[in-house]
């Protein structure tokens, strides 16, 4: 079963930050929080990842809160191709298996 | 580029006809994963491999054979397919230890008849 719990949808206007929300109330010291995408029925797509400090790269940023029970993805300027399912998944990186729950889907409208 | 490669895209096939996805990576990985997607299950692991000749069992490995001959391909077999195993299948890599960020193939939509 997923480690996590994810709301079913999300509306977003274009050109404003999208935050999605993450509860991963059962995480474990080891674990991290991945976040994947997937834009139709094409192949998952890798997001970011955190153990337990707020990351960012040139998609998203992670926010962890500090007891590690929830997270937050940040995408800062949504646009249209944003639009899919967005995954948060928790896991250890010592196994390389991903369980993904339902996620988000996330519409980004004009 | 650095992509995952999956053949068929599409196949639709007849109960008990055996069947072989292929799947190739050109990234050197080490990992490699297979993955099944049917609605309201999201995804789940199949099979998956941390190197050359070694394998082992995902969450649903009933009905699917897998073998890791080479590094780069990872090729899924259904002996004998049938209609439960209708599915979206998505094949996955990356690097190990530590397989942070996996890149995955564009999948394949599989119908049994």
């Amino acid at each position: 079963d997923a480690k996590t719990t994810q709301p079913p949808s999300m509306d977003c206007a274009e050109g404003r930050a999208a935050n999605l929300p993450c509860n991963h109330s059962t995480i474990s010291g080891n674990e991290y929080v991945y976040w994947y995408r997937q834009i139709h029925s094409q192949g998952p797509q890798y997001i970011i990842h955190g153990l337990k400090n707020n990351e960012t790269n040139e998609m998203a940023s992670l926010i962890i809160t500090e007891d590690r029970k929830s997270s937050t993805l940040i995408l800062p300027h949504a646009t249209l191709r944003d639009t899919a399912v967005y995954y948060c998944i928790v896991g250890s990186s010592n196994t390389g298996k991903l369980i993904f729950g339902q996620g988000t889907t996330l519409q980004v409208k004009p | 580029e650095a992509q995952v490669t999956q053949n068929p895209r599409y196949l639709i096939t007849v109960t008990g006809k055996k069947l072989t996805v292929t799947c190739s990576q050109n990234m050197n990985h080490e990992y490699m994963s297979w993955y099944r997607q049917d609605p309201g299950l999201g995804l789940r692991q199949i099979y998956y491999s941390m190197n050359v000749e070694v394998t082992d069992k995902g969450d649903v490995p009933e009905g699917y054979k897998v073998s890791r001959k080479e590094k780069r391909n990872f090729p899924l077999i259904l002996e004998s397919p049938s209609p439960n195993q209708t599915s979206l299948y998505f094949c996955a890599s990356s690097l190990w230890p530590s397989p942070v960020e996996q890149f995955f193939g564009p999948g394949t939509r599989l119908t049994v008849l």
